[in-house]
This record gives C-alpha cells, structure tokens and sequence, in this order.
C-alpha cells in the first residue's frame, strides 16, 4: 500500500477566488496520476489522467499539472463557483496497475 | 452501459453475520477494484483484480475480508464475521487497461454497510 498525501484537507473560499491544492505521491514505479471530484452521495468520477512529467490538463476553469520526478501534482480552480464544492481526490497508479487514493481536499465554496 | 453496479446499496446486520457485497463491472473491463471509506482513511484500496486474478490483496484488513471474481461480469466482497468497526462505505471500481492514458477509473454507487 502506498502512500498519497494531499492538501489541504479541506478549504473554504469565496464565490469567484481561485484556488489550488497539492497531490504528493512516491516519485518511483510511476504509471499514471488520475484526479477525481467527488459530491457527497455520488460516486467519485474522474477528472484527469496524466501520465507524463510536465503534463498540463485543462477542462473548463480547472487545470492540473503534474512532476513526476519530485512526486507532486497540483490541481488549480480558477474563479471558483458554488458548484465546484466537492471533494477533490487524487490517485497514484504504478504499473502494477492498482490505483491508491489520497484522502482529498474537501473544498466549499462560499457565495 | 448501465456502469458499474453493486448491490445492495445499503445493509444492516448484527455483529457476527456473514455479509456479502456485489459488484458488476462494466462489460469489457479487465481491472476491478474494491475500497472502502471511512471518515478517518478516506479511500482504502482493499483488493484489485486483472482479468479475473487477485493482484494484491494487502490491503484487505484481516482473514475476516475475502473476495472473490469468478468471471469478468461479477465480484464479490465477503465479511465474516462481521463487527461494527466494519461499518463504512464500500466502493466498487472498474477500468480497462490498454494504456496509461486509458486507464480511468469508474466507481459504482456503493454500499453503506452498518453493522450493530
């Protein structure tokens, strides 16, 4: 079982800020990093994959980078709306092919 | 595709039963995975499968978890007994593995199990 760490834990900001929070995972056997936004009562569903050191993926105001050789990727929310308020998870996949989950960032938006 | 389908989506059992979680992946997909959520661990990997094998089960939390694949279409997570410490969210995931870039995850809608 390997380690994924993020954060903030949780993060309140206001309707229209942007925001970003952190994804640390192992820099060694990397195979994919995948982001994935989770409301309450629903199933996490998926953001991102990347899977290349310096990727840049983009949908809509959220974007994300990654680094795999530091271990890191970012997830950016860019003017924050009262419907981004999720749960942001990420996941480290290796090539064995599992699929280990941090314990995400709650973020709430304020409007 | 319906996607992926656990059943029952919520349970209730004393302490001491047998309780079995389904999962029907999405047709055509050769990894399975089984998590749990809790509020302290957030999500869990317990076990995953590829093409039906057990891969690695180390984070199946005691001899009392089992789970089994008996075929593309279904798995099954099995606890025995059960305790009240069992109690959470159990999620279901599959994907297809053909390349890094294809390899997204999509969960079911869970099981809440809570166990008195």
């Amino acid at each position: 079982i390997l380690n994924v760490e993020q954060s903030p834990q949780s993060l309140h900001v206001q309707e229209g800020d942007s925001t970003n929070f952190t994804c640390s995972f192992p820099s060694s056997n990397f195979y994919a990093l995948h982001w994935y936004r989770w409301e309450t009562a629903k199933s996490p569903e998926a953001l991102f994959v990347m899977t290349l050191n310096g990727d840049e993926k983009k949908k809509g105001r959220i974007s994300a980078t990654l680094n795999t050789k530091e271990g890191y990727s970012y997830l950016y929310i860019k003017g924050s709306q009262p419907e981004d308020s999720a749960t942001y998870l990420c996941a480290f996949r290796t090539g064995a092919n599992n699929l280990f989950f941090g314990t995400g960032t709650r973020l709430t938006v304020i409007p | 595709d319906a996607g992926v389908i656990q059943s029952p989506r919520h349970e209730v059992t004393e302490m001491g039963q047998e309780v079995t979680l389904r999962c029907k992946p999405i047709s055509g997909h050769n990894s399975l995975f089984w998590y749990r959520q809790t509020m302290m661990r957030g999500l869990e990997l317990l076990i995953y499968f590829n093409n039906n094998v057990p891969i690695d089960d180390s984070g199946m939390p005691e001899d009392r978890f089992s789970a089994k694949m008996p075929n593309a279409s279904f798995s099954t997570l099995k606890i025995q007994p059960s305790e009240p410490r069992d109690s959470a969210v159990y999620f279901c995931a599959s994907s297809f593995r053909a390349s890094p870039m294809n390899t997204e995850a999509f969960f079911g809608q869970g099981t809440r199990l809570t166990v008195v």
